[in-house]
């Protein structure tokens, strides 16, 4: 079983409709991060979260809102979608145990918003 | 602020030739660097890493050293394959005891053709 999952893997959704992506990870790690891939543009974080009570802005966090309702679930919300918010998104997970932030990425859901 | 510099893709290789993708990167203090690797269609996934000056990271016949001198992190491979065809990702991290983000290069495309 894969240690990061997320759901939907693919979802096509309208202008101004309010959409949540969810993400499972069992590697029992405290960080979680969200990010959005766009073509030539790398990936750019929205949100990040150290543990269940503290939750912080990534570089691109407008018109996106999260909950870390666990430890091991950490779901990214658009309120109200747009079109520029068409992307993929990543969910990625990473423990502080070790010194060194390597992060376990989700296979991505892919977003459309018409 | 931080940032990460790849080359401009795609890179179009055949089969057994050398490769290199460079990186170079912009940061105060000593940073981790990282190659991540996409394959189609999945998400990304932990090539190598080092995290201190002169370090060598390799995995699968790939290879990459940091350079302070430089500020760079060059991918390397000796012969590629059909299946390295991927998206390759560089990036460099403060480590945990920051925020642990990762900030990544755009991304370059590598073609391999038989």
């Amino acid at each position: 079983d894969a240690d990061v999952t997320q759901t939907p893997r693919n979802r096509i959704t309208k202008t101004g409709k309010r959409i949540m992506l969810e993400c499972s990870q069992t590697k029992g790690h405290d960080r979680m991060y969200w990010y959005r891939q766009d073509p030539g543009l790398g990936l750019q974080l929205i949100y990040y979260s150290f543990d269940v009570k503290d939750i912080n802005k990534g570089e691109i966090s407008d018109g996106y809102s999260v909950s870390r309702q666990a430890q091991a679930k950490f779901s990214l919300s658009l309120e109200s979608a747009i079109p520029n918010q068409t992307a993929l998104y990543f969910c990625a997970t990473s423990d502080t145990g070790h010194g060194t932030d390597t992060q376990y990425f989700g296979p991505g859901t892919r977003l459309t918003v018409l | 602020g931080d940032s990460v510099t790849q080359m401009e893709g795609p890179v179009t290789l055949s089969e057994e030739a050398f490769l290199t993708i460079n990186c170079t990167y912009t940061a105060t203090g000593y940073p981790s660097l990282f190659w991540y690797v996409q394959y189609p269609g999945e998400g990304l996934q932990l090539l190598l890493k080092a995290t201190k000056a002169d370090d060598k990271g390799s995995n699968k016949g790939f290879e990459a050293t940091y350079r302070k001198e430089t500020t760079s992190f060059h991918l390397e491979k000796g012969s590629v394959q059909v299946s390295d065809s991927a998206v390759y990702f560089c990036a460099l991290s403060r480590g945990s005891g920051n925020t642990g983000k990762l900030i990544f290069g755009q991304g370059t495309t590598l073609q391999v053709k038989p």
